[in-house]
């Protein structure tokens, strides 16, 4: 079962940032947090991972709390061509870091 | 050119037969992995390889055999399938076993058991 506790959807106007928040309480030290996509009729796509501290790349930023108890995705600048389900994954050593899948947030996009 | 890539990309058939996928990455990848996604959307993986050999084999049914010819390759194998094997089936490929690592996916494979 996934570990992760993410809201089933969530709305955005086009060029506005999105905060895309996720739950995982249950994290222990060795633990990474990953983000994918995955866009209608497409296979997933990676977004983003980390460990502790925050981190950025060219798709997206990764905020981690302090406890790690929880992060949050955010896309500096939605366009329509990011309206996809986002899905946070625990990679816990314990499942020997299999990404176990929830359901994710379906992120749409108001024009 | 397409990282990871899977052949048919869609597949009907009937109860009780017995049909392959094919699944090939040219990243350079020593990891590879099936996923099934069901109707509910929700992704569950199947099989992973490292260097050919089998490292993770969720409780799925034995009519599911996977095979890796070379590192580039995962083929899936189904046999006798029954109505419940209807699901997209993505292919995925890392380039290790860390935990850091991204998965790379296909573009999935949508079978449809009549």
């Amino acid at each position: 079962d996934a570990k992760t506790t993410q809201p089933n959807s969530m709305e955005s106007n086009e060029e506005e940032p999105v905060h895309l928040p996720c739950n995982h309480s249950t994290i222990s030290g060795t633990d990474y947090i990953h983000w994918y996509r995955q866009l209608p009729s497409q296979g997933p796509e990676y977004v983003i991972h980390g460990l502790t501290s925050n981190v950025n790349n060219r798709m997206a930023s990764l905020a981690i709390a302090e406890d790690r108890k929880s992060s949050t995705l955010i896309l500096h600048r939605a366009t329509l061509r990011d309206a996809a389900v986002y899905y946070c994954i625990l990679r816990e050593s314990k499942s020997n870091y299999q990404l176990i899948w929830g359901a994710g947030t379906k992120l749409i996009i108001k024009p | 050119d397409t990282a990871v890539s899977q052949t048919p990309k869609y597949l009907v058939t009937q109860m009780g037969n017995d049909k392959s996928i094919k699944c090939e990455q040219n990243l350079g990848h020593d990891t590879m992995y099936w996923y099934k996604q069901d109707s509910k959307k929700f992704l569950k993986i199947m099989f992973s390889y490292n260097n050919k050999e089998l490292i993770i084999n969720e409780t799925v049914p034995n009519r599911f055999s996977p095979k890796s010819p070379d590192k580039a390759h995962l083929n899936l194998h189904i046999n006798s399938l029954e109505l419940g094997d209807s699901a997209v089936y993505f292919c995925a490929s890392s380039i290790g076993t860390h935990p850091s690592n991204e998965q790379f996916f296909g573009p999935g494979t949508r079978l449809t058991v009549l």
